[in-house]
């Protein structure tokens, strides 16, 4: 199946970009999404790219795709405080319709 | 408008109890689906239910978990016998007919003593 890794830890200063990767096996995936968990709540769409798109940006949100090398990123730009949680990748085969999920990046923004 | 409603938010029950955890997904939306986050699996797919289609149940990972959908609204997750393996939290998430992108609910923490 599906084999989504994620580095299990980023630490930024406030003010600075942070950019979190994701690789795959699995290239069947039509949709690739960011989301993002706060301590203790649910998951939170952050943004999302359709696999024929190579970059998606959205405000402070920058996503690329390489799908030749199964690589997924998403860059924060002028990270916050706020922006500290853990951030998961996970793709979507439109034929299953189910998310599989990335290992999850923990995101610490620094003052 | 209001999103994904989960209950309760914690659980904490003895093992071999009975539990029943309930999702009440985005008015409107069609997909319903059902996933668990626990410290050793990260998040993991459950089941799927899609209108009155039969729902795709592959993601159970035994027959004490059950799942049903009623009047193709709210639905129930039922672990039977419960055991420590099954602390984690659960997810449900809804999606708009044919649309792909899927909205969580806050999760209900599940404590097996």
């Amino acid at each position: 199946g599906e084999d989504v890794e994620q580095s299990l830890f980023l630490s930024v200063r406030e003010g600075d970009s942070s950019v979190i990767n994701c690789t795959y096996t699995d290239s069947s995936s039509t949709y690739l999404y960011w989301y993002k968990q706060e301590p203790g709540a649910g998951l939170q769409l952050l943004t999302y790219i359709f696999s024929n798109m190579d970059m998606k940006q959205d405000q402070r949100l920058t996503v690329l795709l390489n799908k030749k090398d199964k690589h997924l990123s998403l860059r924060i730009a002028d990270t916050q405080t706020g922006d500290s949680a853990i951030y998961f990748c996970a793709g979507l085969n439109t034929g299953f319709q189910k998310l599989v999920f990335g290992t999850g990046t923990r995101l610490l923004v620094s003052p | 408008g209001a999103g994904v409603s989960q209950s309760p938010s914690n659980k904490v029950t003895e093992k071999g109890k009975d539990v029943e955890l309930r999702c009440d997904p985005i008015s409107g939306h069609t997909a319903l689906y059902w996933y668990r986050q626990s410290l050793g699996q990260g998040l993991e797919f459950l089941i799927y239910f899609q209108g009155n289609s039969a729902p795709d149940k592959s993601g159970l990972p035994s027959d004490r978990f059950s799942a049903e959908r009623t009047g193709g609204s709210v639905s129930t997750l039922t672990i039977q016998r419960t055991q420590q393996e099954d602390s984690a939290v659960y997810l449900c998430a809804s999606s708009p007919q044919r649309e792909e992108t899927q909205y969580f609910g806050p999760g209900t923490r599940l404590l097996v003593l």
